[in-house]
């Protein structure tokens, strides 16, 4: 079993479209969770780090569920320049491991 | 507050040359990782240096490659003999120590192998 898991997309949304995708992780022993965003040809780039209470950064919202094990990444009102592919990053001890990505495409 | 620097950003090779990969950390920065990411594929961990030791190279394919950080700062990649599956994107990353923190990349290096 891959340690972090996500759904690959592609998610196809309009302008203005929320859209949210999860990712699942294997360790119950993970301590720290963060979203990254890459787009096409680019290095991975923080989006944000996810707390145990959910998390708001401007039209993103985080969530962690401990007891299922995964986390969620909602986007509101999507713009044009949110199409990227979004990676579920998870720590453990001193090791940080990525899932493949879930790309988005929002279209005008 | 000056970024993760690679070099080269990109590079092609025939089967069988060695190639070397360069990175220089954020400054104070005691965590640093090598990441392969094939296309369409999330970054795989190679090695992890902090400071100068090596912490975790279980993914690392250690019959051609090979990783140093002889002063805890700046570190290198090699390859010898490469690959046709090798390549791929070599992403340089580094990180304070402690549970919540995060990695900031570098640009990496594109590598071909023909």
């Amino acid at each position: 079993r891959k340690e972090v898991e996500q759904d690959p997309g592609p998610f196809n949304v309009p302008e203005g479209a929320t859209v949210a995708f999860n990712c699942t992780y294997s360790n119950s022993a993970s301590q720290s969770f963060f979203w990254y965003r890459q787009d096409c040809r680019k290095e991975p780039k923080l989006l944000m780090s996810v707390y145990s209470s959910g998390n708001e950064d401007g039209r993103f919202t985080a969530q962690l569920n401990r007891a299922s094990q995964y986390i969620s990444l909602l986007i509101r009102d999507s713009k044009l320049s949110d199409s990227a592919t979004y990676l579920c990053v998870v720590r453990v001890d001193y090791k940080l491991s990525f899932g493949a990505g879930t790309t988005v495409t929002v279209r005008a | 507050e000056a970024g993760v620097a690679q070099s080269p950003r990109y590079k092609i090779i025939e089967k069988r040359q060695s190639v070397a990969f360069w990175c220089n950390p954020i400054s104070g920065h005691a965590t640093l990782y090598w990441y392969q990411q094939i296309l369409g594929q999330g970054p795989k961990l190679l090695i992890q240096f902090q400071n100068n030791g090596v912490v975790d190279d279980s993914q690392l394919p250690k019959d051609r490659f090979s990783a140093e950080r002889l002063k805890g700062v700046d570190s290198t990649l090699k390859i010898q003999p490469a690959k046709l599956e090798d390549s791929a994107v070599y992403l340089c990353a580094s990180s304070l120590i402690g549970q919540g923190a995060r990695a900031f990349f570098g640009q990496g290096t594109r590598l071909t192998v023909v």
